[in-house]
């Protein structure tokens, strides 16, 4: 089982909808967590982090995060051609022997589509 | 501030040379990482410091890979000899702490042939 998993995509939604994406991880004790936006040919940039159980809205966008099912989300709403890239669930594998390690997904491609 | 300031963006050379990719992380920032990314793995944590001390390097692939950091503003990746499989973006990045965001690099663009 892969440390963090996500849907590798492409996710394609119209303008103007809610994309979904989602992320499971292996530890549970993992504390931190994270998604990043990566355009094609450039690095990750982050969009939100998200420490606690519940939301965390920032503008269009809403991270969601449930540790006993050890899943995190990241919503879009009102979805742009703009917000068409990869993104990245990243997860903060501490504390331990491993502190500060910091596990990426493979990345969800998504398409808006005009 | 400038950012993660890493170099070169790109850097092509052939099989068995040696190569060096530098990183300058963000000023006041206590961890570096150094990660590669491809197709088919995607992002792939090599080497992690804490205050200049590497903290875990499981994944580097092989005794080809090391890296070292002598001071708080500047850290190196290479590998000794390259192999076409080591084509790949190398990332470099930093963050405050343990819990940070992760502040990435522009990026260096391998090509092994």
């Amino acid at each position: 089982q892969k440390e963090v998993e996500q849907n590798s995509g492409p996710l394609s939604v119209p303008e103007g909808a809610i994309a979904s994406l989602n992320c499971t991880y292996s530890d549970r004790g993992s504390q931190s967590f994270f998604w990043y936006r990566q355009y094609s040919g450039k690095s990750p940039e982050l969009i939100m982090s998200i420490y606690s159980n519940g939301d965390k809205e920032d503008g269009r966008f809403t991270a969601q995060l449930n540790k006993a099912s050890q899943y995190v989300s990241l919503l879009i709403r009102d979805s742009q051609p703009s917000d068409s890239a990869t993104y990245l669930c990243a997860v903060g594998m501490w504390p331990g022997s491993n502190t500060g390690k910091l596990i990426f997904g493979q990345g969800t491609t998504l398409q808006v589509k005009p | 501030d400038a950012g993660v300031i890493q170099s070169p963006r790109h850097e092509v050379t052939e099989m068995g040379q040696e190569v060096t990719l530098r990183c300058k992380p963000i000023s006041g920032h206590d961890y570096l990482f150094w990660y590669r990314q491809t197709m088919m793995r995607g992002l792939e944590l090599l080497i992690y410091f804490n205050n200049n001390v590497p903290i875990d390097d499981s994944g580097m692939p092989e005794d080809r890979f090391s890296a070292k950091m002598p001071n708080a503003s500047f850290s190196t990746l290479k590998i000794q000899p390259s192999e076409p499989r080591d084509s790949a973006v190398y990332f470099c990045a930093s963050s405050l702490t343990a819990n940070s965001p992760l502040h990435f690099g522009n990026g260096t663009r391998l090509t092994v042939t």
